[in-house]
């Protein structure tokens, strides 16, 4: 398995409050990426990362802010968590390659509730 | 706009029975095809990809798929299902000019009966 963690894994929260999610690799990849899972609308990628303090929006950015400060850390930041928010959310990690096709690897998610 | 569809939520079958998932992609430029699966309460799993070459890609745990780009489909199949397939299946398509992003369908819940 990729070394992908993220923590913390589960966590329970109120509205208003500010939440961050943290993913962290051992792979060395150059790319990793943010997604939420909701039912009915498969993953959908928030933010992601070409390298070190370099950033992307993705579909569904508004309410979230990332950094990544090193190769192996890539944080999401709910500055004010809302109830829309309560969803998994999966980190992912590739390294561009012909071979792979941007194959993406996967951490074991967080599941967020904000009350 | 690039999109997935994966054309059944759901489906139930019972165990050996053969299984098809399905999807469909749009795009008008090169894509990489990818199958992956996530059982409960677990995160996502590469079962196939399809990169180029041979359009029949066999994968993990006796799933294949194939790729068909004059219908821009890439359906995923297996001949005799167990009860520990039962789990959720996404396909998702990288394209040729968006980096590393991924694409995903809706999903399909897979539940194999006894």
């Amino acid at each position: 398995d990729a070394g992908i963690t993220q923590s913390p894994r589960h966590k329970v929260t109120e509205t208003g409050t500010p939440v961050t999610l943290r993913c962290h690799q051992t792979e060395n990849h150059r790319y990793m990426y943010w997604y939420r899972q909701d039912p009915g609308h498969g993953l959908r990628l928030i933010h992601y990362s070409y390298g070190v303090k370099d950033t992307d929006k993705g579909e569904v950015s508004d309410g979230y802010s990332v950094s990544r400060s090193k190769t192996e850390d890539f944080l999401l930041t709910l500055e004010s968590a809302t109830s829309s928010q309560t969803s998994v959310y999966f980190c992912a990690i590739s390294e561009p390659k012909r071979e792979l096709g941007n194959e993406q690897f996967f951490g074991p998610g967080t599941r967020l509730t904000v009350l | 706009a690039q999109s997935v569809t994966q054309l059944d939520s759901q489906v139930p079958v019972f165990e050996e029975a053969p299984v098809e998932l399905r999807c469909n992609y749009s795009s008008s430029v090169s894509v990489y095809l990818f199958w992956y699966v996530q059982y409960p309460n677990q995160g996502l799993q590469l079962l196939l990809k399809y990169l180029s070459g041979s359009t029949l890609v066999k994968g993990i745990n006796g799933f294949e798929a194939e790729f068909n780009k004059s219908q821009t489909s890439f359906h995923l199949r297996k001949p005799s299902v167990h009860i520990s397939d039962t789990a959720e299946y996404f396909c998702a398509v990288t394209l040729g000019n968006q980096g590393g992003k991924l694409i995903f369908g809706q999903g399909t819940e897979l539940s194999v009966k006894p």
